[in-house]
Protein backbone atom coordinates (compact mmCIF):
# COMPACT_ATOMS: atom_id res chain seq x y z
CA UNK A 1 0.00 0.00 0.00
CA UNK A 2 0.84 3.73 -0.55
CA UNK A 3 3.07 5.55 1.80
CA UNK A 4 1.94 8.86 2.63
CA UNK A 5 3.20 11.76 4.63
CA UNK A 6 1.54 14.92 5.93
CA UNK A 7 2.73 17.84 8.15
CA UNK A 8 2.67 16.63 11.71
CA UNK A 9 0.65 19.94 12.37
CA UNK A 10 -1.16 22.97 11.32
CA UNK A 11 -2.13 26.12 12.90
CA UNK A 12 -4.97 28.63 11.24
CA UNK A 13 -7.92 31.14 12.15
CA UNK A 14 -11.29 30.70 12.00
CA UNK A 15 -12.54 31.70 8.68
CA UNK A 16 -9.22 30.91 7.11
CA UNK A 17 -9.14 28.70 4.31
CA UNK A 18 -6.62 25.52 5.16
CA UNK A 19 -5.19 23.23 3.10
CA UNK A 20 -3.43 20.05 3.96
CA UNK A 21 -1.52 18.31 0.76
CA UNK A 22 0.02 15.32 1.60
CA UNK A 23 2.66 13.39 -0.40
CA UNK A 24 1.73 9.81 -1.63
CA UNK A 25 4.92 9.51 -4.37
CA UNK A 26 3.98 5.36 -4.90
CA UNK A 27 0.72 5.55 -5.16
CA UNK A 28 -1.03 2.85 -7.27
CA UNK A 29 -3.32 2.83 -10.97
CA UNK A 30 -6.23 1.63 -8.70
CA UNK A 31 -5.24 3.21 -5.34
CA UNK A 32 -8.13 5.86 -4.37
CA UNK A 33 -7.03 8.99 -2.38
CA UNK A 34 -9.24 9.60 0.77
CA UNK A 35 -9.69 11.84 3.68
CA UNK A 36 -10.75 11.21 7.08
CA UNK A 37 -11.10 13.76 9.95
CA UNK A 38 -10.90 12.40 13.73
CA UNK A 39 -11.40 13.97 17.12
CA UNK A 40 -10.68 12.85 20.47
CA UNK A 41 -11.59 9.61 21.06
CA UNK A 42 -13.68 9.22 18.58
CA UNK A 43 -13.79 6.92 15.52
CA UNK A 44 -12.91 8.58 11.98
CA UNK A 45 -14.88 10.55 10.10
CA UNK A 46 -15.22 10.34 6.26
CA UNK A 47 -14.63 13.82 4.63
CA UNK A 48 -14.03 13.11 0.80
CA UNK A 49 -12.61 10.54 -1.52
CA UNK A 50 -11.55 11.40 -5.06
CA UNK A 51 -8.94 9.62 -7.68
CA UNK A 52 -8.23 12.55 -10.22
CA UNK A 53 -8.30 16.11 -11.08
CA UNK A 54 -11.08 17.90 -7.88
CA UNK A 55 -13.59 16.36 -6.39
CA UNK A 56 -16.15 18.80 -4.24
CA UNK A 57 -18.48 18.19 -1.62
CA UNK A 58 -20.44 20.55 1.13
CA UNK A 59 -18.05 20.19 3.40
CA UNK A 60 -14.44 20.38 1.61
CA UNK A 61 -12.18 20.04 -1.54
CA UNK A 62 -9.95 17.16 -2.73
CA UNK A 63 -7.23 18.60 -5.58
CA UNK A 64 -5.50 15.96 -6.83
CA UNK A 65 -2.64 16.53 -9.75
CA UNK A 66 -2.52 14.94 -12.87
CA UNK A 67 0.54 12.63 -11.80
CA UNK A 68 -1.50 11.77 -8.56
CA UNK A 69 1.73 11.91 -6.75
CA UNK A 70 0.19 14.27 -4.56
CA UNK A 71 -3.31 15.65 -3.20
CA UNK A 72 -4.53 18.54 -1.29
CA UNK A 73 -7.81 18.68 0.70
CA UNK A 74 -9.10 22.31 1.24
CA UNK A 75 -11.37 23.51 4.03
CA UNK A 76 -12.99 26.52 3.18
CA UNK A 77 -13.58 29.22 6.53
CA UNK A 78 -12.44 26.99 9.25
CA UNK A 79 -14.52 27.26 12.53
CA UNK A 80 -13.03 26.08 16.07
CA UNK A 81 -14.91 23.19 15.77
CA UNK A 82 -13.02 22.01 12.32
CA UNK A 83 -9.55 21.66 15.03
CA UNK A 84 -8.90 17.97 14.79
CA UNK A 85 -6.02 15.14 13.40
CA UNK A 86 -6.71 14.80 9.28
CA UNK A 87 -5.57 11.85 7.63
CA UNK A 88 -4.48 11.03 4.56
CA UNK A 89 -5.06 7.69 2.65
CA UNK A 90 -4.40 5.87 -0.30
CA UNK A 91 -5.40 2.36 -1.18
CA UNK A 92 -7.54 0.39 -3.57
CA UNK A 93 -10.44 0.65 -2.19
CA UNK A 94 -12.67 -1.08 -5.16
CA UNK A 95 -11.34 -3.71 -3.38
CA UNK A 96 -13.58 -4.74 -0.21
CA UNK A 97 -11.24 -6.60 1.86
CA UNK A 98 -8.21 -4.07 1.58
CA UNK A 99 -7.87 -1.83 4.28
CA UNK A 100 -7.07 1.46 4.47
CA UNK A 101 -3.32 1.92 6.12
CA UNK A 102 -3.60 5.30 8.50
CA UNK A 103 -0.59 7.38 8.80
CA UNK A 104 0.18 9.91 11.17
CA UNK A 105 -1.99 12.61 10.13
CA UNK A 106 -2.08 16.23 10.68
CA UNK A 107 -3.22 17.96 13.40
CA UNK A 108 -5.02 21.02 12.61
CA UNK A 109 -5.71 23.51 15.29
CA UNK A 110 -8.08 26.66 14.94
CA UNK A 111 -7.90 29.40 17.12
CA UNK A 112 -10.15 32.59 17.64
CA UNK B 1 -23.29 7.98 4.68
CA UNK B 2 -23.51 4.61 6.12
CA UNK B 3 -23.17 3.59 10.01
CA UNK B 4 -21.57 1.47 12.04
CA UNK B 5 -21.77 1.18 15.77
CA UNK B 6 -19.90 -0.55 18.33
CA UNK B 7 -20.95 -1.49 22.02
CA UNK B 8 -19.76 -0.60 24.53
CA UNK B 9 -18.44 2.39 24.25
CA UNK B 10 -15.88 2.24 26.71
CA UNK B 11 -15.56 -0.71 29.33
CA UNK B 12 -13.26 -1.19 32.62
CA UNK B 13 -11.91 -4.88 33.29
CA UNK B 14 -10.18 -6.34 36.05
CA UNK B 15 -6.53 -7.98 34.23
CA UNK B 16 -6.96 -11.92 33.50
CA UNK B 17 -10.72 -11.30 32.40
CA UNK B 18 -12.02 -11.27 28.82
CA UNK B 19 -14.01 -8.27 27.07
CA UNK B 20 -16.06 -8.78 24.06
CA UNK B 21 -16.85 -5.17 21.70
CA UNK B 22 -19.34 -5.40 19.26
CA UNK B 23 -18.94 -3.82 15.83
CA UNK B 24 -22.43 -3.39 13.85
CA UNK B 25 -23.12 -2.00 10.10
CA UNK B 26 -26.08 -0.64 10.70
CA UNK B 27 -28.01 0.27 7.13
CA UNK B 28 -25.49 -1.51 5.18
CA UNK B 29 -24.32 -5.27 5.23
CA UNK B 30 -20.64 -5.59 5.20
CA UNK B 31 -18.98 -9.25 3.74
CA UNK B 32 -15.23 -7.38 5.51
CA UNK B 33 -14.93 -5.33 8.60
CA UNK B 34 -11.55 -4.22 9.90
CA UNK B 35 -10.53 -3.45 13.48
CA UNK B 36 -8.26 -1.23 14.23
CA UNK B 37 -6.60 -0.07 17.94
CA UNK B 38 -5.44 3.31 18.88
CA UNK B 39 -3.03 4.16 21.68
CA UNK B 40 -3.20 8.21 23.14
CA UNK B 41 -1.32 10.60 20.87
CA UNK B 42 -0.28 7.72 17.82
CA UNK B 43 -2.64 7.24 14.37
CA UNK B 44 -5.19 3.73 14.30
CA UNK B 45 -3.07 0.45 13.64
CA UNK B 46 -4.60 -2.31 11.60
CA UNK B 47 -5.04 -4.86 14.12
CA UNK B 48 -7.15 -7.35 11.74
CA UNK B 49 -9.50 -8.12 8.63
CA UNK B 50 -13.02 -9.62 9.87
CA UNK B 51 -14.53 -11.72 6.95
CA UNK B 52 -18.15 -12.88 7.39
CA UNK B 53 -18.21 -16.69 7.39
CA UNK B 54 -14.54 -17.21 7.87
CA UNK B 55 -11.28 -17.19 9.83
CA UNK B 56 -10.01 -13.25 10.38
CA UNK B 57 -6.90 -12.12 8.79
CA UNK B 58 -4.36 -10.42 11.07
CA UNK B 59 -1.89 -8.76 10.87
CA UNK B 60 1.82 -9.15 11.87
CA UNK B 61 2.58 -9.03 15.71
CA UNK B 62 -1.39 -9.58 16.81
CA UNK B 63 -1.80 -12.28 18.45
CA UNK B 64 -4.56 -14.26 17.10
CA UNK B 65 -5.24 -16.31 20.35
CA UNK B 66 -5.31 -12.94 22.62
CA UNK B 67 -7.45 -11.20 20.18
CA UNK B 68 -10.23 -13.71 18.93
CA UNK B 69 -12.27 -12.19 15.97
CA UNK B 70 -15.88 -13.29 14.79
CA UNK B 71 -18.02 -12.48 11.81
CA UNK B 72 -20.98 -14.09 12.67
CA UNK B 73 -23.50 -11.98 10.21
CA UNK B 74 -22.92 -9.53 7.44
CA UNK B 75 -24.14 -6.51 10.13
CA UNK B 76 -22.04 -8.16 13.25
CA UNK B 77 -18.23 -8.89 14.08
CA UNK B 78 -16.79 -9.05 17.58
CA UNK B 79 -13.57 -8.37 19.21
CA UNK B 80 -12.87 -10.28 22.35
CA UNK B 81 -9.30 -9.57 24.03
CA UNK B 82 -8.77 -12.83 26.26
CA UNK B 83 -7.07 -12.68 29.44
CA UNK B 84 -6.82 -8.93 29.19
CA UNK B 85 -3.67 -7.01 30.76
CA UNK B 86 -3.09 -3.73 31.60
CA UNK B 87 -0.82 -3.28 28.39
CA UNK B 88 -4.21 -3.88 26.39
CA UNK B 89 -5.84 -0.76 27.26
CA UNK B 90 -6.51 1.13 24.37
CA UNK B 91 -9.20 2.43 21.70
CA UNK B 92 -10.51 0.13 19.42
CA UNK B 93 -12.02 1.08 16.55
CA UNK B 94 -14.00 -0.77 13.86
CA UNK B 95 -14.65 -0.58 10.42
CA UNK B 96 -16.38 -0.97 7.47
CA UNK B 97 -16.65 -1.02 3.50
CA UNK B 98 -20.14 0.02 1.87
CA UNK B 99 -20.64 -1.06 -1.60
CA UNK B 100 -19.35 1.90 -4.06
CA UNK B 101 -21.20 4.76 -5.34
CA UNK B 102 -20.70 5.81 -9.10
CA UNK B 103 -17.19 6.66 -10.14
CA UNK B 104 -16.05 6.01 -6.72
CA UNK B 105 -14.59 3.12 -4.61
CA UNK B 106 -15.87 1.65 -1.48
CA UNK B 107 -16.29 4.41 1.29
CA UNK B 108 -14.69 2.68 4.52
CA UNK B 109 -16.96 4.12 7.51
CA UNK B 110 -15.61 3.51 11.17
CA UNK B 111 -17.29 3.15 14.33
CA UNK B 112 -17.43 5.49 17.17
CA UNK B 113 -14.94 3.44 18.89
CA UNK B 114 -14.33 1.32 22.12
CA UNK B 115 -12.30 2.51 25.26
CA UNK B 116 -10.74 -0.21 27.22
CA UNK B 117 -9.07 -0.18 30.22
CA UNK B 118 -7.71 -2.74 32.09
CA UNK B 119 -6.87 -2.25 35.73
Amino acid sequence: LAKTTQPISMDSYEGQEVNITCSHNNIATNDYITWYQQFPSQGPRFIIQGYKTKVTNEVASLFIPADRKSSTLSLPRVSLSDTAVYYCLVGDTNQAGTALIFGKGTTLSVSS
Amino acid sequence: GAVVSQHPSWVICKSGTSVKIECRSLDFQATTMFWYRQFPKQSLMLMATSNEGSKATYEQGVEKDKFLINHASLTLSTLTVTSAHPEDSSFYICSARDFPTSGSGYEQYFGPGTRLTVT
